[in-house]
């Protein structure tokens, strides 16, 4: 079985400052790892996904993120946020083998301020 | 093509009442996953559907049921209605059960009073 934790529920900061969103996850076999965005009142969008090769990993709207085997973490950045990447964010596994059935953490709110 | 849709968008139904959710998967999508996302937390994996099979479940009771059929179009169906159940039901398409690219649909939002 998997377990995801996002460390934090809510996120603010100021517009045009550097995020990241911190998640670690547990397995006892291999995974591959996610980031989705649900805006308001809107379904799950995938930002990027790591699957194996390099551990870092881009994504859209500027985003990237870090594969960490040792600390078990995928934590997702942005060097530069806007207004329009409030939203919910979710990290998410599955296991690199077999059917595919993602096991989501609790979420972390970004909300960007002016 | 076309993208994930759901219907209906939002419903409220009574405790103890059934409710059928429908899903229409991406063109040439043949494996749909459900998953309930309660009020602020992530979601959760219901059940995966491949081929008109069902293919893995999470841990939800037997109330929880689905249906996928020759078109790859998905029901969910929920008898015995709870207030718990209150909750986003979002829908997911792919093509093959190992396939790492999900689309999601909006989601259907459910409401038990």
């Amino acid at each position: 079985a998997q377990s995801v934790t996002q460390l934090d529920s809510q996120v603010p900061v100021f517009e045009e400052a550097p995020v990241e969103l911190r998640c670690n996850y547990s397995s006892s076999v291999s995974v591959y790892l996610f980031w989705y965005v649900q805006y308001p009142n809107q379904g799950l969008q995938l930002l990027l996904k790591y699957l194996s090769g390099s551990t870092l990993v881009k994504g859209i709207n500027g985003f990237e993120a870090e594969f960490n085997k040792s600390q078990t973490s995928f934590h997702l950045r942005k060097p530069s946020v806007h207004i329009s990447d409030t939203a919910e964010y979710f990290c998410a596994v599955t296991p690199g083998a077999g059917r595919r059935a993602l096991t989501f953490g609790s979420g972390t709110r970004l909300q960007v301020q002016p | 093509e076309t993208g994930v849709t759901q219907s209906p968008t939002h419903l409220i139904k009574t405790r103890g009442q059934q409710v059928t959710l429908r899903c229409s998967s991406q063109s040439g999508h043949n494996t749909v996953s459900w998953y309930q996302q309660a009020l602020g937390q992530g979601p959760q994996f219901i059940f995966q559907y491949y081929r008109e099979e069902e293919n893995g479940r999470g841990n939800f009771p037997p109330r929880f049921s689905g249906l996928q059929f020759p078109n790859y179009s998905s029901e969910l169906n929920v008898n015995a209605l709870e207030l718990d159940d209150s909750a986003l039901y979002l829908c997911a398409s792919s093509f093959g059960q190992e396939s790492t690219e999900a689309f999601f649909g909006q989601g259907t939002r459910l409401t038990v009073v």
